[in-house]
């Protein structure tokens, strides 16, 4: 499984824009890659996945260059809410797979 | 969407005793379902993958003996934690991925248990 890097934490006001990047230099040619967002004493929830080029819902936003060596997250005007860890995650598809590795995962806070 | 339960959602134990831990996919049949143990301020680190019907294979260092594992049917895996010691309080959580699905993708995770040990 390719490894991720993303920063250890972030700060944010409410209503900025929280931009987080993972690095994830080794992914394979048939990796996807996901974010999750964990709460305290929560089990991790899904917030988006992506291939390439964008992914947009109703929660977030994921940017993906064309090499695929990193993505970014993108959470529009934040609330104090989304004071939350968010994990970036690379995986294959193939049934053969399905484990996943969390790294160390970005504590954001998000201040009045 | 989907939805995976856990029960209990915390258990307070005496050292030495055993703790059974139910996940549960309330929604959807789940041929997979991962167990994940977390530390204070630390990272999921994955113990150990069940599969329905089969032998749960376990991650490097996680003790298949202590850490019993059973995924009877396709909505139920149980993780038995025996002999507890207070080193194995922690916070457990199971993820499930739903049958035919494609692994990888989105899997559902439950809502942990705090187990500590006296």
């Amino acid at each position: 499984l390719a490894k991720t890097t993303q920063p250890i934490s972030m700060d944010s006001y409410e209503g900025q824009e929280v931009n987080i990047t993972c690095s994830h230099n080794n992914i394979a040619t048939n990796d996807y890659i996901t974010w999750y967002q964990q709460f305290p004493s929560q089990g991790p929830r899904f917030i988006i996945q992506g291939y390439k080029t964008k992914v947009t819902n109703e929660v977030a936003s994921l940017f993906i260059p064309a090499d695929r060596k990193s993505s970014t997250l993108s959470l529009p005007r934040v609330s104090l809410s989304d004071t939350a860890v968010y994990y970036c995650l690379v995986a294959p598809p193939t049934d053969s797979w399905g484990k996943l590795q969390f790294g160390a995962g970005t504590q954001v806070v998000v201040t009045p | 969407g989907a939805v995976v339960s856990q029960h209990p959602s915390r258990v307070i134990c005496k050292s030495g005793t055993s703790v059974k831990i139910e996940c549960r996919s309330l929604d959807f049949q789940a041929t997979t379902m991962f167990w994940y143990r977390q530390f204070p301020k630390q990272s999921l680190m994955l113990m150990a993958t069940s599969n329905e019907g089969s032998k749960a294979t376990y991650e490097q260092g996680v003790e298949k003996d202590k850490f019993l594992i059973n995924h009877a049917s396709l909505t139920l895996s149980t993780l038995t934690v025996t002999s507890a010691h207070p080193e194995d309080s922690s916070f457990y959580i199971c993820s499930a991925r739903e049958l035919g699905r494609l692994a990888g993708l989105t899997q559902y995770f439950g809502p942990g248990t705090r187990l500590l040990v006296l």
